[in-house]
């Protein structure tokens, strides 16, 4: 069964501070990952996309960076955080690309301050 | 450009009671539509999706069909429990690997 985990759980950042998030998939060979951010109760915003190693798409900047160092692993970072960063950040897998299943991890709730 | 729109932000029912959720979209490509519910605190998880038009899809007791003439794709349950309180969102996705959500919909049910 496949798993995906994200970490961490939950951080309050200062303002200016950097970032790391982190998600990992377990039990799926080269699955196609996402991240994405969601604003309290708000909608979910597609932050960036990859399909292989390596390879990452933006969709959206918001001064966020992204990258997949193995096949099982994405990260989400910045080097300065705004307070407009605040929201929940979720990974995300699918077999086949956008037009099939996302199945979602558990998030990250993130506050800056 | 690629995009959904879901009319009510919060639908307020009595346990029981039927309810449809409006989704509309655009989009050039040929249509991948979803929809996924988010409870309180959870991670949103595929309600239904499809991509072939007038067709029913059915999962949990909810219902969706793809209306591809009026860029449609209602979500719908005929007696609401309160466990269906959550948020539900309608998405759209392309073959450039781009996934469009809607704003969503809150749905609460009471007693």
């Amino acid at each position: 069964a496949q798993t995906i985990h994200q970490w961490p759980v939950a951080e309050i950042k200062a303002v200016g501070s950097p970032l790391s998030l982190g998600c990992t998939i377990k039990g799926k060979s080269s699955p196609n990952l996402y991240w994405y951010w969601q604003a309290t109760g708000g909608t979910l915003q597609q932050l960036f996309y990859s399909i292989t190693v390596g390879q990452v798409e933006s969709v959206v900047q918001l001064n966020l960076s992204a990258s997949r160092p193995k096949d099982d692993q994405f990260i989400l970072s910045t080097e300065k955080l705004l307070l407009s960063h605040s929201g929940f950040y979720l990974c995300a897998w699918s077999l086949r690309g956008a037009q099939d299943t996302q199945y979602f991890g558990p998030g990250t709730r993130l506050l800056v301050l | 450009g690629d995009s959904v729109t879901q009319t009510e932000g919060l639908v307020t029912l009595t346990k029981g009671l039927p309810v449809m959720l409006n989704c509309t979209y655009q989009t050039t490509y040929s249509p991948f539509l979803f929809w996924y519910v988010q409870h309180l605190n959870e991670a949103p998880k595929l309600l239904l999706k499809s991509s072939t038009d007038n067709k029913r899809t059915e999962h949990q007791g909810f219902y969706a069909t793809l209306h591809k003439s009026s860029s449609s794709f209602h979500l719908q349950k005929s007696s609401v429990q309160l466990s269906d309180s959550a948020l539900y969102f309608c998405a759209l996705s392309d073959p450039n690997n781009r996934i469009f959500f809607g704003d969503g919909t809150q749905l609460v049910v009471k007693p």
